[in-house]
């Protein structure tokens, strides 16, 4: 058990770039999770995929965010013409095993975006 | 919609001293309750699940009760440690929906 990886660790990018971050689970969870925490906050959810299948999404993911996760392994979750708005952390979190739905969720040490 | 309350902000004890986190929820049809650690500029780290039927679960010092009817939970920290300060945070899952929701969190400071 590796844990979650997720890269790259901080990111500065300017308004109006696009910005694309990986993250790399445990590699038998089924369940991935992208969730977005500014400071003093707690982590807010923004998608969830079981394999492959993206079947949740918060209406915080406008449409500038797009998520993919090809082949049910790693995922990406990609941010276009940035905003001041979208600096946060990134946190990636994957779950499995024979606990399904109450399996704890395993984190990674997020993304910092940070937008001038 | 799901609130999560988490009392005190912050908290500051003495090494040694046993002390109690509090959370709150405004729902209390949830599928279970996480309570995670969280070092600064890091992650999170799962440190209970109570599933909706149980009332608590125990790791070591870490001791976390479950009152879905009045909306409640608590983590009990034994003997503290200097090693414990970190930020503590609470979330629901409402079932139906994969979504956490989570608390602001509990930062602790156990002083040497």
């Amino acid at each position: 058990d590796t844990g979650v990886s997720q890269d790259p660790r901080h990111k500065i990018t300017k308004r109006g770039q696009n910005v694309t971050f990986r993250c790399d689970p445990i590699s038998e969870h089924n369940r991935l999770y992208w969730y977005r925490q500014t400071l003093g906050q707690g982590p807010e959810f923004l998608t969830y995929f079981q394999n492959e299948a993206q079947l949740e999404k918060s209406r915080l993911l406008s449409d500038r965010f797009s998520a993919e996760r090809p082949k049910g392994s790693f995922s990406t979750l990609e941010i276009q013409r940035t905003e001041q708005g979208d600096s946060a952390m990134y946190l990636c979190a994957s779950s499995g095993g024979v606990g399904g739905f109450n399996s704890p969720l395993h984190f990674g040490n997020g993304t910092r975006l940070t937008v001038t | 919609k799901q609130e999560v309350t988490q009392i005190p902000a912050a908290l500051s004890v003495p090494e040694g001293e046993n002390l109690v986190l509090n959370c709150s929820f405004t729902d209390s049809a949830i599928y279970n309750l996480q309570w995670f650690r969280q070092d600064p500029g890091k992650g999170l780290t799962s440190l209970l699940l109570i599933q909706s039927s149980q009332r608590e679960q125990t790791s070591g010092r870490l001791n976390a009760s479950l009152d879905k009817s009045s909306g409640r939970s608590t983590l009990y920290i034994a003997a503290s440690q200097p090693g414990d300060s970190a930020t503590y945070l609470c979330a629901v899952n409402q079932g139906g929906s994969e979504k956490l929701v989570f608390g602001k969190g509990t930062k602790l400071t156990v002083n040497p």
